[in-house]
């Protein structure tokens, strides 16, 4: 009964090709994130969907498009794969002033 | 200067022993304050949330916050090998309900048998 759900689990892909991962949350939230986490654990916020609009957009490469087709569902399309993108990508959602909760993550790894 | 700063460790104690984990921050207006565990290739979970400053308890776990002093920790009681884990604090700022989160470092913990 998993409450943020994100697929694939893992990705490994060529540089310059295109992909995305999906996120799913049954919790009901407003808001859903995605987030990165670099080689060194450090997570950092990338984009932020309140019941389907874009709010926050964090400088990140236009290579990366959200889109959000209802309020549960938070998917991330990444174009022309480079290196530098290997990381884990979380989503996550909030109610309110209520902290987040992650899903399990998609480890990318470009080569 | 980060807006959170938090000491990445890494940290090793005995079982049983009281582990303390802090975090300072600069921005005046963090008004939430969290704690999340987050084990290897897992989530970060919640462990704690508070908007107030002083104490919180839950279980072994106790987070506190100085807002006068810009300064949250988290305590854990009793620690357990299954408290090894990489604990993230995460605060956010007032105002939006939806504002985003900014995390610190993360601190590795050990605790051995």
């Amino acid at each position: 009964d998993t409450a943020v759900s994100q697929t694939p689990k893992y990705l490994v892909t060529q540089m310059g090709n295109d992909k995305s991962i999906k996120c799913e949350q049954n919790l009901g939230h407003d808001t859903m994130y995605w987030y990165k986490q670099d080689s060194k654990k450090f997570l950092k916020i990338m984009f932020s969907y309140n019941n389907k609009e874009l709010i926050i957009n964090e400088t990140v490469p236009n290579r990366f498009s959200p889109k959000s087709p209802d309020k549960a569902h938070l998917n991330l399309h990444i174009n022309s794969l480079e290196l530098g993108d290997s990381a884990v990508y979380f989503c996550a959602s909030s109610q309110d002033r209520f902290a987040a909760f992650f899903g399990q993550g998609t480890r990318l790894t470009v080569v | 200067q980060k807006e959170v700063e938090q000491d990445p460790g890494p940290l090793s104690v005995p079982e049983g022993a009281i582990v303390s984990l802090n975090c300072t921050y600069s921005n005046s207006a963090f008004q939430y304050f969290m704690w999340y565990r987050q084990y290897s290739r897992k989530g970060p979970e919640l462990l704690m949330y508070t908007y107030s400053s002083g104490n919180k308890e839950d279980g072994r776990f106790t987070a506190q916050v100085d807002k006068s002093s810009k300064y949250i920790s988290l305590f854990i009681r009793d620690s357990q090998p299954s408290d090894s884990a990489t604990y993230l604090c995460a605060i956010r700022a007032g105002g939006t309900s939806y504002g985003k989160l900014t995390f610190g470092q993360g601190t590795i913990l050990t605790v051995h048998p």
